[in-house]
């Protein structure tokens, strides 16, 4: 099993600028989530998935979309990015229920400048 | 709504020292508790986890955190420390539901020193 995987692993973006960053999984986990990291905020939830077709927020959705249209990804778009979301993304995983691990993938670095 | 406050963000060690990392966490309902470790460049991995039973749970790598309902806390601790170990900490806490999210604290990065 290759886990949880991201790509790319670094982006440096312009202001305004869209992309996606990708998340996949090879465990058949139907939760999944992604987590922005900042110096000294620890990991925030943006959004989650408890399967394929179902999505909801997190603590800090605002400027980011996802959709689930397969059990294995999960991709996080920023339709117009700001500097305020340069940041560490992180996506994760896990069977269902909380009591499972939730597993995490390498993460993504993006830079807006 | 669940949070978790870890009270120190860096705690320098040397090296075969004891270590507590602490957490403390607040909710008005029963919840579960993790510990995860991050390296450096890395994603994070599950240390230990408290669901029920026994308070004081055994982890990875030889440590282990026991929880204390009472002073709403859940200690990380190991006996004694390797250069390895240097990582950031992050403890988090879920409520009881299956969909539940975590949600983590601010993380205390431990550095160990020879």
């Amino acid at each position: 099993n290759a886990g949880v995987t991201q790509t790319p692993k670094f982006q440096v973006l312009k202001t305004g600028q869209s992309m996606t960053l990708q998340c996949a999984q090879d465990m058949n986990h139907e939760y999944m989530s992604w987590y922005r990291q900042d110096p000294g905020m620890g990991l925030r939830l943006i959004h989650y998935s408890v399967g394929a077709g179902i999505t909801d927020q997190g603590e800090v959705p605002n400027g980011y979309n996802v959709s689930r249209s397969t059990t294995e990804d999960f991709p996080l778009r920023l339709l117009s990015a700001a500097p305020s979301q340069t940041s560490v993304y992180f996506c994760a995983s896990r069977v269902t229920p909380i009591t499972d691990t939730q597993y995490f993938g390498p993460g993504t670095r993006l830079t807006v400048l | 709504a669940q949070s978790v406050t870890q009270l120190d963000s860096q705690v320098p060690v040397f090296e075969e020292a004891p270590v507590e990392l602490r957490c403390n966490y607040s909710s008005s309902v029963s919840v579960y508790l993790f510990w995860y470790v991050q390296y450096p460049n890395q994603g994070l991995q599950l240390l230990l986890k408290y669901l029920s039973g026994s308070t004081l749970v055994k982890g990875i790598n030889g440590f282990e955190a026991e929880f204390n309902k009472s002073q709403t806390s859940f200690h990380l601790r190991k006996p004694s420390v390797h250069i390895s170990d240097t990582a950031e900490y992050f403890c988090a806490v879920s409520d009881k539901r299956g969909y539940s999210t975590l949600t983590f604290g601010k993380g205390t990065m431990l550095l160990v020193s020879p």
